[in-house]
């Protein structure tokens, strides 16, 4: 099987500017969550979609935006860029099939390094 | 305990000698505790998914233990070689959904 990948690997923004990123999910796996790492904030959850819904989401502003497509594949979008949004953006994808992902490991992406300036 | 806490941050190794380090996370509302390793320049990979408290897992030299009474979790690295080298982070489940990171322990082996 394919693993989790990630479109596209290293962008560079302005600040002010908005950007998307793209995860493509293991196939058959359904659930899809988004994390940030800072060097200084460490791995922080940002939302996770399950079946085209947001369940959960972390502890970000509003400018921090997802959605889940019919095929299982997420963006993310970040609104009007600030230079703390640089950080390296994690998708992961799991195999949990009802409400809870609890028991399911994730399965990560290599990551979208960003950069704004 | 409100978060997940590694200890130490970080641990230099012998090749060969075996380590472990810590994972502390609030005992309420325990759903589920993960450990993951990153290598440097890779994803973080799934080691252990550990959900009952006496839990015991295992793979190859590296062993897991779960304590969900009083909320700490050991990793265990027998005979250390270099290719463990690695941040090895915990997740604590909180809520369904939303994994809780510890900021992780950094390995480094020397050969």
């Amino acid at each position: 099987k394919a693993g989790v990948t990630q479109t596209p690997r290293y962008l560079i923004k302005t600040r002010g500017q908005q950007v998307t990123l793209s995860c493509s999910p293991i196939s058959g796996h359904r659930s899809v969550s988004w994390y940030q790492q800072t060097p200084g904030q460490g791995l922080q959850f940002l939302f996770e979609y399950f079946s085209e819904t947001q369940r959960n989401k972390g502890n970000f502003p509003g400018r921090f935006s997802g959605r889940q497509f019919s095929n299982s594949r997420s963006e993310m979008n970040v609104s009007t860029l600030e230079l703390g949004d640089s950080a390296l953006y994690l998708c992961a994808s799991s195999a949990v099939t009802g409400m809870g992902f609890s028991s399911y490991e994730q399965y990560f992406g290599p990551g979208t390094r960003l950069t704004v300036t | 305990i409100l978060n997940v806490e590694q200890s130490p941050q970080s641990l230099h190794v012998q090749e060969g000698d075996s380590t472990n380090f810590t994972c502390s996370f609030p005992s309420s509302n325990f759903y589920a505790l993960h450990w993951y390793r990153w290598e440097t320049a890779k994803s973080p990979e799934a080691l252990f998914v550990m959900t009952l408290n006496g839990d015991e897992k295992k793979k190859g030299r590296i062993s897991a233990t779960l304590n969900t009474k009083e909320g700490y979790s050991y990793l265990y690295i027998k005979g250390s070689q270099p290719e463990d080298s690695a941040t090895y982070l915990c997740a604590f489940i909180k809520g369904a959904q939303k994994l809780v990171f510890g900021q992780g322990t950094r390995l480094t082996i020397n050969p």
